[in-house]
């Protein structure tokens, strides 16, 4: 069965250091790749994606991800984070002729001042 | 009002109550769908509407039930709902479903069955 893995329930950092969410899928069909961030008693908001094209994707608040198809994985990074960056962040990928978009178990990220 | 909204935003029901979930999206998408987010669960899908034409049940029981009048609108009817239902219920829409097309989340409706 098609699945998403997210390392880590919970990643801390402090103010200013490198952020570094771990995503990887599994499929031997090219996927389309989403991060999302959800902030407190909101819906879930696109951070960016990946179709085609550029490997390394970037999104909004500085976020980016890199899509490495020889590792599964769609990584998602920030270098210098900001206390307004705590949220869960969720990884998703959608597989072309399906109907559904699977999503991983989210990581919660904590900022440290 | 702009993207997906949902009322309401918070509903509290008895297990022998009926009551309806409403979404509303005003992007101009062909594909509505509901989730379902628990704490310490991976969100779960439940079902999918695409032109207005369900395309994906996700094994969900019968007491939830969706209806999908138009590609604006969708809702979910619950009845008997079981305590263990209690959750964030939240409507998205996409362009289209299955594709590389992003889904855009309403904030959700928190219910509590009691």
């Amino acid at each position: 069965a098609q699945s998403v893995t997210q390392l880590g329930s919970h990643v801390s950092v402090s103010e200013g250091a490198l952020v570094l969410l771990r995503c990887n899928y599994s499929s031997s069909v090219p996927p389309y790749l989403f991060w999302y961030v959800q902030y407190p008693n909101q819906g879930l908001q696109l951070l960016l994606k990946y179709t085609t094209g550029a490997t390394l994707v970037k999104g909004i608040n500085g976020f980016e991800a890199e899509f490495k198809k020889s590792e599964t994985s769609f990584h998602l990074t920030k270098p210098s984070a900001h206390m307004s960056d705590a949220a869960e962040y969720f990884c998703a990928v959608t597989y072309t002729g399906g109907f559904k978009t699977i999503f991983g178990a989210g990581t919660r990220l904590f900022v440290k001042a | 009002e702009t993207g997906v909204t949902q009322t309401p935003r918070h509903l509290v029901m008895g297990m022998t109550n009926k009551k309806s979930l409403k979404c509303e999206q005003h992007l101009g998408h062909n594909a509505m769908y509901w989730y379902k987010q628990s704490a310490k669960k991976p969100l779960e899908l439940m079902f999918v509407y695409s032109l207005e034409e369900r395309v994906e049940n996700n094994s969900v029981p019968s007491r939830f039930s969706p209806e999908c009048p138009n590609s604006s609108h969708l809702f979910l009817h619950l009845h008997t709902l079981q305590p263990e239902d209690s959750a964030l219920y939240l409507c998205a829409s996409s362009r289209s479903s299955g594709t590389d097309y992003e889904q855009y989340f309403g904030p959700g409706t928190r219910l509590t069955v009691t």
